[in-house]
């Protein structure tokens, strides 16, 4: 079966740099992958979706790579400022022609000022 | 445009009694989503409509959650009987095109 594995610990960066999450997934090859911004107490806010024929995505201050033989995607902020301070998850198609989403845990991410 | 809408938005059951929520997608978003989130953890589908067919429902423990989504529109959630494990947010999502978009999700306590 699927599985995604997103550093869960907080990652603490200060306000100005550029963070960096990961996703890594196994035993799957799927067609497209997506990031969300969970804020407590809110449902998952969606970000940027980038699929397998792709290496890259842009939006704002915010880039996505994806790469399908390492099975690995990065999701940097630039310019990170406190109120990028939320949990980030990653997700995957489950194919099958369905499109829900299998998640990963998420990575904590807290900005410093 | 009004987002997600769900229902109640906290629930405080006690174990083996019942318990329904109810989600009201984006107008004219023909998928809708349940998906449930343990604390600590990331959200898990339970169970995918496309208008009132169900598409996926491979993870949806079918012995104590139903769900149903009647003319394809609002869907509800139900759990009878409630266990201890089942305490979790419950998040409703709605797509059009692929993107989705969640509800703020309800909270459920079981004690």
């Amino acid at each position: 079966s699927q599985k995604i594995e997103q550093n869960s610990e907080a990652l603490n960066i200060q306000e100005g740099k550029t963070a960096t999450l990961t996703c890594n997934y196994t035993n799957y090859s799927p067609a497209y992958l997506q990031w969300y911004r969970q804020d407590p107490g809110r449902g998952p806010v969606f970000l940027l979706l980038i699929r397998e024929n792709e290496k890259e995505k842009r939006k704002e201050r915010l880039k996505v790579t994806f790469d399908t033989t390492l099975k690995q995607s990065l999701f940097h902020i630039t310019a990170s400022q406190p109120a990028d301070s939320a949990t980030y998850l990653c997700a995957l198609d489950r194919g099958g022609g369905a499109d829900g989403l299998t998640f990963g845990k998420g990575t904590h991410l807290i900005i410093q000022p | 445009e009004a987002g997600v809408a769900q229902s109640p938005r906290y629930k405080i059951i006690e174990k083996r009694q019942s318990v329904a929520f109810w989600c009201n997608p984006i107008s004219g978003h023909a998928t809708l989503y349940w998906y449930q989130q343990i604390l600590g953890q990331g959200p898990k589908l339970l169970i995918q409509f496309q208008n009132n067919g169900v598409v996926d429902d491979s993870q949806l423990p079918k012995d104590r959650f139903s769900a149903e989504r009647l003319k394809g529109v609002d869907s509800t959630l139900k759990i009878q009987p409630a266990k201890l494990e089942d305490s979790a947010v419950y998040l409703c999502a709605s797509s059009l095109t692929g993107t989705q978009y969640f509800g703020p999700g309800t909270r459920l306590t079981v004690l």
